[in-house]
């Protein structure tokens, strides 16, 4: 079956640090792969996504690359801010009307 | 467009009692989607719906019923509360891959 791994938290930064979160997948055929997030009291937001290899995911600064051979869709942010605080999960979805297997959530921090 | 929308937002529960969770769509999505959250382990799917009148078992669809009478409407039912219940429940809707969220019910069970 299908499974996404991505790193435990929290992960603390300080403001304009550069952040990586690790995701990387299972699944049987070719799916699509998404990052949420989700503010404290908040539900889920999408923040970007990638339908196919080598496409890249950007959105409010943060990028991710899906790639095949390493099945990984790691997020990155070259400067990030207090109110990126939030959780965020990596998702994969196998089809159009599919659910999407989630990971279990990396909490990120990030102090002034 | 209000998107999903999910009532209530708080509840407290003694364990054997049953309630309904709310969970309504206008953006006219075929398929819904009811998933619990529990720290440390992230989202589980408990039901799905891919149109009104069909509905199917997710990961964890035990003590939970589910009916899609309408496109709108995707209600939860709980049908005697357990404290193993206590979590906060998401709706989601979906569109070519993508899930939109509610804002989430946070449930007690004591």
């Amino acid at each position: 079956g299908n499974s996404v791994t991505q790193m435990e938290g929290p992960v603390t930064l300080s403001e304009e640090a550069f952040l990586t979160i690790n995701c990387t997948y299972t699944a049987t055929g070719y799916p699509s792969l998404f990052w949420y997030v989700q503010y404290p009291g908040e539900g889920l937001q999408l923040l970007l996504k990638a339908t196919k290899a080598d496409d890249k995911g950007s959105n409010k600064g943060f990028e991710a690359t899906y790639r095949k051979e390493t099945t990984s869709f790691h997020l990155e942010k070259g400067s990030v801010q207090v109110s990126d605080s939030a959780v965020y999960f990596c998702a994969l979805s196998e089809g159009g009307y599919s659910t999407l297997t989630f990971g279990k959530g990396t909490m990120l921090l990030v102090s002034p | 467009n209000a998107g999903v929308t999910q009532t209530p937002k708080f509840q407290v529960l003694k364990t054997g009692q049953s309630m309904t969770l709310q969970c309504a769509q206008d953006m006219n999505h075929e398929y819904m989607s009811w998933y619990r959250q529990d720290p440390g382990m992230g989202l589980r799917l408990i039901h799905y719906s891919v149109g009104a009148g069909i509905t199917d078992q997710g990961e964890v669809p035990n003590g939970y019923n589910v009916s899609r009478s309408t496109t709108e409407d995707f209600p939860l039912r709980l049908l005697s509360a357990a404290p193993s219940q206590t979590s906060v429940y998401f709706c989601a809707t979906t569109l070519v891959g993508e899930q939109f969220f509610g804002p989430g019910t946070r449930l007690t069970v004591l």
